[in-house]
């Protein structure tokens, strides 16, 4: 099993804040893919990096994935009350079909 | 499209019960799987198929069975309900090739008491 650690795990910021969730793991993944899950919902895929020091924009959202396709980040600018959630991050490694998923990042945002 | 659908949405077992969660995805899909959440645990894999008439193990498989005799279902059988089987239980599809980029059912809450 291919370990993948978040932090923080929890986050609680004020509307118009910027954040940064981290995803690290000793494992080198194939890609890595970022999701978001709101409570009583199956979690909603946001974006998958595939190559080392790979940048993703995604609106406000900004995902990266370290030159050694070990780790990844997830930052929010500015921040709104809509992004409050469970992220989640997921690796694959290349030669199996088993998904491994951190145990996430709960965000708050206060309006 | 429906997208991937789980059933039941809520499930209240026993010990030593039996049950099968139920599993569809309509996107042609050949890649499907079950996990289960657990507060503060993520998502652990239970079993996964990569089409019709193949399955394998994940992470935490024991309890469990599954089968995939077509390309749409994938149900998840409890043999014998324990109360460390209490979760919220996923079902998700994917294309087999590239990724894995998964599509999530809504899930079913399962106690067992």
């Amino acid at each position: 099993t291919q370990l993948l650690e978040q932090s923080p795990q929890f986050l609680s910021i004020q509307e118009g804040e910027n954040l940064t969730v981290y995803c690290n793991s000793s494992s080198v993944f194939s890609s890595l893919q970022w999701y978001r899950q709101e409570p009583g919902e199956g979690p909603v895929l946001l974006v998958t990096v595939v190559t080392g020091g790979e940048v993703k924009k995604l609106k406000r959202l900004t995902f990266q994935f370290g030159d050694a396709r070990k780790d990844s980040s997830l930052h929010i600018t500015a921040a709104q009350p809509g992004d409050t959630g469970l992220y989640l991050c997921a690796g694959a490694g290349s030669n199996d079909y088993k998904l491994s998923f951190g145990a996430g990042t709960t965000v708050t945002v206060r309006a | 499209n429906a997208g991937v659908t789980q059933t039941p949405k809520f499930q209240v077992l026993k010990t030593g019960q039996s049950m099968t969660l139920q599993c569809a995805q309509d996107m042609n899909h050949e890649y499907m799987s079950w996990y289960r959440q657990d507060p503060g645990m993520g998502l652990r894999l239970i079993h996964y198929s990569v089409g019709a008439g193949i399955t394998d193990q994940g992470e935490v498989p024991n309890g469990y069975n599954v089968s995939r005799s077509t390309t749409e279902d994938f149900p998840l059988r409890l043999l014998s309900a324990a109360p460390s089987q209490t979760s919220v239980y996923f079902c998700a599809s994917s294309h087999r090739t590239g990724p894995l980029e998964q599509y999530f059912g809504p899930g079913t809450r399962l106690t067992v008491t």
